[in-house]
């Protein structure tokens, strides 16, 4: 089964500062890999995706996340936090349950931006 | 456009009663749909995904069912509920069949079971 980790339960950062959220991924073959991020009591958003091509992916809000085939990592980044962008943010890859393709969630990051 | 509901917003029931959790699609065809729960507001937990209609797969084995009477239908049931069914609920859906896309949620349900 594929898998992503997340090794932060926390992330905090000065509001504009840049901010970095890990996630390293486990995967057979080339991976899908997607970031989401959730506000208080909401849905998941998506943010981003890498599925093949420039390895640094640009997403919605300013985000962007960098796709490394040696580190097997997909870290996503900001140049400049936001207060706003304090919510929990969740890495995923594409896996494959009974011949249908799945998300794989890792178990997220909360990201706290201090004013 | 394409949007996906989901209720109720909350709900608390009593443990032992029965559930019912609905989720429909508009704007698409032939989805595929997942419910998820995520405990204590972090990690997601696949309960269910479907393919089409009345086609369901569980991947966790538990005291909840699902259906998809119709094709932009999900429902998320149980006959008894119990303490440990508290949980954020979501439901999601996708319309390419590879994975590429990436996966629309609901606004999700937050059952408290007392």
């Amino acid at each position: 089964a594929q898998s992503v980790a997340q090794p932060e339960d926390q992330v905090n950062v000065a509001e504009g500062n840049p901010l970095t959220v890990k996630c390293t991924y486990s995967v057979s073959g080339n991976p899908y890999l997607f970031w989401y991020v959730q506000y208080p009591n909401r849905g998941l958003q998506f943010l981003l995706k890498y599925i093949t091509g420039d390895n640094l992916v640009k997403g919605s809000y300013g985000f962007e996340a960098e796709f490394n085939k040696s580190q097997t990592s997909f870290h996503l980044k900001k140049p400049s936090a936001l207060v706003s962008d304090s919510a929990l943010y969740f890495c995923a890859v594409r896996d494959i349950y009974g011949g249908s393709y799945i998300p794989t969630f890792g178990r997220g990051t909360s990201l706290i931006v201090h004013p | 456009s394409q949007t996906i509901h989901q209720w109720p917003a909350t709900l608390v029931q009593p443990v032992g009663s029965p559930l019912s959790l609905e989720c429909t699609v508009e704007g698409t065809s032939n989805p595929n749909l997942y419910w998820y729960r995520q405990a204590a507001g972090r990690g997601l937990q696949l309960l269910f995904y479907s393919v089409g209609i009345g086609q369901i797969s569980s991947e966790v084995p538990q005291n909840l069912s699902a259906s998809r009477p119709q094709d932009r239908q999900f429902i998320l049931s149980s006959k008894k509920l119990l303490l440990s069914d508290s949980g954020f609920y979501l439901c999601a859906w996708s319309v390419e069949r590879t994975g590429g896309y990436g996966y629309t949620f609901g606004s999700g349900t937050r059952l408290t079971v007392v």
